[in-house]
């Protein structure tokens, strides 16, 4: 099961910066906060991760609370090519042999309006 | 640079058949996990392949089997389908098993 919890779906204005949520609370002190989001009928895509701090690359920026049991991913300046479904997703730092995956929920549908 | 690429984009499939999917990953990534999504929900983990050894195995039955080549792409097997493995199977690959993934577009897959 997923271990983040994000709204269904939110609007945001074209222009506007897109803010969205996710809580994380069961998180570990050795697991990241991803984010992808996927564009109708494609393949998920890498928005950006974090452990700790703030980061902030050339698509958003992700802030991490103090406690680490949230964090909102911000799109500075949303426009019609940001709609898609944002995921938000916690996985470990290390797993030793095994595997990395990614447990994907159902994610936030943002949807920008003109 | 090319990225992750996956054939072939649709499929259509009988129940009781089987059917191979083909992943190729990033120049340099030496790392292939596959994912299923069916309409409506995230994708869900089925293998992770790193250095042509499985690393990590979702809930999937057996009749769900990959393998990963020298070149490093991978192929999904999946025998004997049935109505319920209709979906997107989508491919991604990392440098190494921990670094981000990043997805390919997809096979649809339909089941009749």
């Amino acid at each position: 099961d997923a271990k983040t919890t994000q709204p269904t779906s939110m609007d945001c204005a074209e222009g506007r910066a897109a803010n969205l949520p996710c809580n994380h609370s069961t998180i570990s002190g050795n697991e990241y906060v991803y984010w992808y989001r996927q564009i109708h009928s494609q393949g998920p895509q890498y928005i950006i991760h974090g452990l700790k701090n703030n980061e902030t690359n050339e698509m958003a920026s992700l802030i991490i609370t103090e406690d680490r049991k949230s964090s909102t991913l911000i799109l500075p300046h949303a426009t019609l090519r940001d709609t898609a479904v944002y995921y938000c997703i916690v996985r470990p730092t290390y797993s030793g042999a095994g595997s990395y995956q990614l447990t994907f929920g159902k994610g936030t549908k943002l949807s920008v309006i003109p | 640079d090319a990225g992750v690429t996956q054939s072939p984009t649709h499929l259509i499939k009988t129940r009781g058949q089987q059917v191979t999917l083909r992943c190729s990953p990033i120049s340099g990534h030496k790392s292939v996990s596959w994912y299923q999504q069916v309409l409506g929900q995230g994708p869900q983990f089925i293998f992770q392949y790193y250095e042509k050894e499985e690393r990590g195995r979702g809930n999937f039955p057996d009749r769900f089997s990959a393998r990963q080549f020298p070149n490093y792409s991978s192929e999904l097997n999946v025998n004997a389908l049935l109505l319920g493995d209709s979906a997107l199977y989508l491919c991604a690959s990392s440098l190494d098993r921990g670094d981000e993934q990043f997805f390919g577009p997809g096979t649809r897959l339909t089941v009749l």
